[in-house]
């Protein structure tokens, strides 16, 4: 157990729908990345803040969002959702920055049907 | 464009002997290096790191070598056990950036 808690773990949806994924980091830390798993495909970063600001974006498209909240939550929001946005997404936490171990929550599987 | 290569994507190996897991990267930027397993249904844990300044790190049966020169690094585990089979991906670290490879997928049979 790492940690980090994920929810929902898994989540059917359709087209042009819209989800919300919720992540909390590990206790003290201050940082989540939010990371995207495509079939075959390895971990694609999507976006990391620290201490509710925003810190760097990855390949993230413009209709995927997300925030992190005063109690260090984070949530990851898609919209208009296509076929193509199935995925495991994945958040991770570390205290600071990005030269420590991040540490992976179990992820949310996503299916749009 | 892929900045950090895992160009095996499977590799089996018998129970007792070495695995050579490889990863390429092209950013000279990138300064730290690790490397994640995952198990299936779960998310990745860490296993190893190493930073730009060495070209070896030794944790038990799992070593990394890094050939900054070649812009390649390699997980060696030693002996390998069955409980080793999972999803090996390195990642790679500098300039506000952490890339990750596609993984290589490690079955240890006995």
């Amino acid at each position: 157990d790492s940690g980090v808690t994920q929810t929902p773990k898994h989540l059917i949806t359709a087209t042009g729908q819209r989800v919300t994924l919720r992540c909390s980091p590990r206790s003290g830390d201050l940082s989540v990345y939010w990371y995207q798993q495509s079939l075959d495909q390895g971990l694609q970063f999507l976006i990391h803040y620290y201490n509710g600001e925003e810190r760097a974006k990855g390949n993230i498209l413009e209709r995927f969002s997300a925030q992190q909240f005063p109690d260090l939550h984070s949530e990851l929001n898609l919209s208009s959702l296509e076929l193509g946005d199935s995925a495991l997404y994945f958040c991770a936490s570390t205290q600071g920055g990005l030269s420590e171990t991040q540490y992976f929550g179990p992820g949310t599987r996503l299916l749009v049907l | 464009d892929q900045q950090v290569k895992q160009n095996s994507p499977s590799l089996s190996v018998q129970e007792g002997r070495i695995s050579i897991l490889n990863c390429d990267y092209t950013n000279s930027m990138f300064d730290y290096f690790l490397w994640y397993k995952k198990y299936p249904a779960e998310g990745p844990t860490f296993l190893i790191s190493i930073s730009s300044i060495k070209d070896k790190n030794e944790d038990g049966r799992f070593t990394v070598f890094l050939n900054k020169s070649a812009k390649h690094l390699s997980l060696h585990i030693v002996p390998s056990q069955p409980g080793d089979s999972a999803v090996y991906f390195c990642a790679a670290s500098g300039a506000d950036k952490l890339i990750f490879g596609t993984g290589t997928r490690l079955q240890v049979f006995p």
